[in-house]
This record gives structure tokens, C-alpha cells and sequence, in this order.
């Protein structure tokens, strides 16, 4: 596609609940970063794939999240026995390349709404 | 998690008027990113910056990455009232071994007609 697309752009859950969220980067792009938006805050770093590796996990909360990306395309963000605190839009970004220039410009996903209940 | 010093929080200004906003960073970043946010809707980029005292242009709006590379401004000329919404800054830190961003906490603009 041509841009950035998420999968679902919303998910109501319950407490406890597992739940995955999906990434659709643009085609071509080899880095891809997650980021989780509480209502009304900024971008909170969460984790960022070079190809199919993740060399920064330190945004991860906790051990109940974790992410995997293959074919160095699709991502899946899973956060498992989910909290009332874990409600919030998690977004997802694809740049060309992870080196510093030009080429790391992050283009952005209309981000997955997620409210545990 | 770690996020940059943004500024102003909010702005509330009558259309027509000049906005200036910034960040700031205790160390120095390699890249410089300025995002539009619109309710329900993901960061959309404005202007990106890669070199120290590098000034971009994008219509009404200009962009400078600073000389100590540890701040950025982002200017928006002649307001109108579809500016409004959350500005955000990104940077990548110059450290080895991650190329992840630090945002901003925003700066929420809001025009009046």
C-alpha cells in the first residue's frame, strides 16, 4: 500500500486479555518502530526493527510486551494479561533505513485505539 | 520513558498571527523531526532536518536545527485555522548502537478565527 496501515484501528478488551496488533509498513522500508500514546501525551518509545531484529527493546514496559517482525515486512506488537494501564493508541512508523540521514524519516500509521476494561 | 523538552504546552492565537515553537535536549541529537497530529489520526511529518544550523522551508513553515544540536524551532507564519492541532518534535540521539526517536510532549495550537 502507500502508506503505513494498522490493523485494528480499534480494540476494546478485558482485563487480562491477550491481544495483538498489527503493522503494515511501507513497502521497501527495513526499519519500523512502535510507539504507544497515552491520551493527551506524547510518543513514548516502545521498540524498533532493523529488518527482522530489534537491537532497542528498551521501551518495553514490561515482560508482558513483545513484538516480532518477519519477512521484513508485517510487525505484531503482543501484550499479554492486559491492564487498564495499557490503554492507549499504539502507533507504528517505517523508514527507508535505520542509519542517520535522509533516509531515516519515519512516516506514521493511523495508530490501533486499544481500551482494556 | 525519556521525551524532549517542549515548548510551549498550548498556544491559543487569532488567525494571522506568527507561532514559534521548540525543543530542547540535554544531549545532542543527529536529526531533527517536526510532526502535525490531528485527532484519530497518526503523526503526519512537517519537515525533517539533518545537519546543524540546517533551515528548512515547507510554505508557511520553517524549520531550524540548532548549532548545538541539542534544540530545534519550528515557525509557523500567517496562521490559519486548519494549524490547528498537536505539533510534535522528534530527535534521534547521537548514541551508538539504537537509532530510535525521542518526541516531544507536543505543543497544542489552536486558532481563532
Amino acid at each position: 500500500g502507500a502508506g503505513v496501515s494498522q490493523s485494528p484501528s480499534n480494540k476494546v478488551t478485558e482485563k487480562g486479555k491477550d491481544v495483538e496488533l498489527r503493522c503494515d509498513p511501507i513497502s521497501g522500508h527495513t526499519a519500523l518502530y512502535w510507539y504507544r500514546q497515552r491520551l493527551g501525551q506524547g510518543l513514548e518509545f516502545l521498540i524498533y526493527f532493523q529488518g527482522n531484529s530489534a537491537p532497542d527493546k528498551s521501551g518495553l514496559p514490561s515482560d508482558r510486551f513483545s513484538a516480532e517482525r518477519t519477512g521484513e515486512s508485517v510487525s505484531t506488537l503482543t501484550i499479554q494479561r492486559t491492564q487498564q494501564e495499557d490503554s492507549a493508541v499504539y502507533l507504528c512508523a517505517s523508514s527507508l533505513k535505520w542509519s542517520r540521514g535522509g533516509t531515516n524519516t519515519q512516516y506514521f500509521g493511523p495508530g490501533t485505539r486499544l481500551t482494556v476494561l | 520513558g525519556q521525551q524532549l523538552n517542549q515548548s510551549p504546552q498550548s498556544m491559543f492565537i487569532q488567525e494571522g498571527e506568527d507561532v514559534s515553537m521548540n525543543c530542547t535536549s540535554s544531549s545532542i541529537f543527529n536529526t531533527w523531526l517536526w510532526y502535525k497530529q490531528e485527532p484519530g489520526e497518526g503523526p503526519v511529518l512537517l519537515i525533517a532536518l539533518y545537519k546543524a544550523g540546517e533551515l528548512t522551508s515547507n510554505g508557511r513553515l520553517t524549520a531550524q536545527f540548532g548549532i548545538t544540536r541539542k534544540d530545534s524551532f519550528l515557525n509557523i507564519s500567517a496562521s490559519i485555522p486548519s494549524d490547528v492541532g498537536i505539533y510534535f518534535c522528534a530527535g534521534q540521539p547521537y548514541t551508538s548502537g539504537t537509532y530510535k526517536y525521542i518526541f516531544g510532549t507536543g505543543t497544542r495550537l489552536k486558532v481563532l478565527a
